[in-house]
């Protein structure tokens, strides 16, 4: 079946400027990651949602950074006044639940360049 | 605060021979533990796991081995192929804290032909 999609799959914007970035979970997920990857870098954890719960944000750099998921399924992540140091692969995976029980599919990333 | 770290940012393998890949936690709460492998221009996929009731967890040509005393788990491959050429990342999660992954910052392995 479809995998984890995400689009852009790249793009480019200047700094102070808003973008969105979309990801379209595996039907039947019910559980949603953002995750970036700076260059050089590991895989730094951003936002999860599960299923009704409130999303845990414990993870976003900054209030210039804000996620949503709309009837359980589709993610939008939004950088709002975008700096350079929010340069990075932005990362969306889901899995059926729990990390012990269902493994995380990750899409292949949107590459964002601030300049 | 890195609670998980891969400290070899690279390892270079013949063809045919055993790859080694090392992943030292610091969260003694970590309860299961992944393997993840990477493309370029790809998302990361899924390799193996291991609970942390377990010290060795086995598929085909890859086994992760635990161990909890020291905070460290490997990941072996063999034999190797040049296909295995990848980024290679460890991940931890704590089941009683949420539901997300602690991540490593990888190791790259080249397996040479």
């Amino acid at each position: 079946g479809a995998g984890v999609s995400q689009s852009p799959s790249n793009k480019v914007t200047e700094k102070g400027k808003d973008v969105e970035l979309r990801c379209d979970p595996i039907s039947g997920h019910t559980a949603l990651y953002w995750y970036r990857q700076s260059l050089g870098q590991g895989l730094e954890f951003l936002i999860y949602f599960q299923g009704n719960s409130a999303p845990d944000k414990s993870g976003l750099p900054s209030d210039r950074f804000s996620a949503e998921r709309t009837g359980g399924s589709v993610s939008t992540l939004t950088i709002q006044r975008t700096q350079q140091e929010d340069s990075a692969v932005y990362l969306c995976a889901s899995s059926l639940g729990t990390v012990g029980i269902s493994p995380l599919h990750f899409g292949n990333g949107t590459r964002l360049t601030v300049t | 605060d890195q609670q998980v770290k891969q400290n070899s940012p690279s390892l270079s393998v013949q063809e045919g021979r055993i790859s080694i890949l090392n992943c030292d936690y610091t969260n003694s709460m970590f309860d299961y533990f992944l393997w993840y492998k990477k493309y370029p221009a790809e998302g990361p996929t899924f390799l193996i796991s291991i609970s942390s009731i377990k010290d060795k967890n086995e598929d085909g040509r890859f086994t992760v081995f635990l161990n909890k005393s020291a905070k460290h788990l490997s990941l072996h491959i063999v034999p190797s192929q040049p296909g295995d050429s990848a980024v290679y990342f460890c991940a931890a999660s704590d089941n009683n804290a949420g539901n997300m992954l602690t991540f490593g910052g990888g190791t790259r392995l080249m397996v040479k032909p």
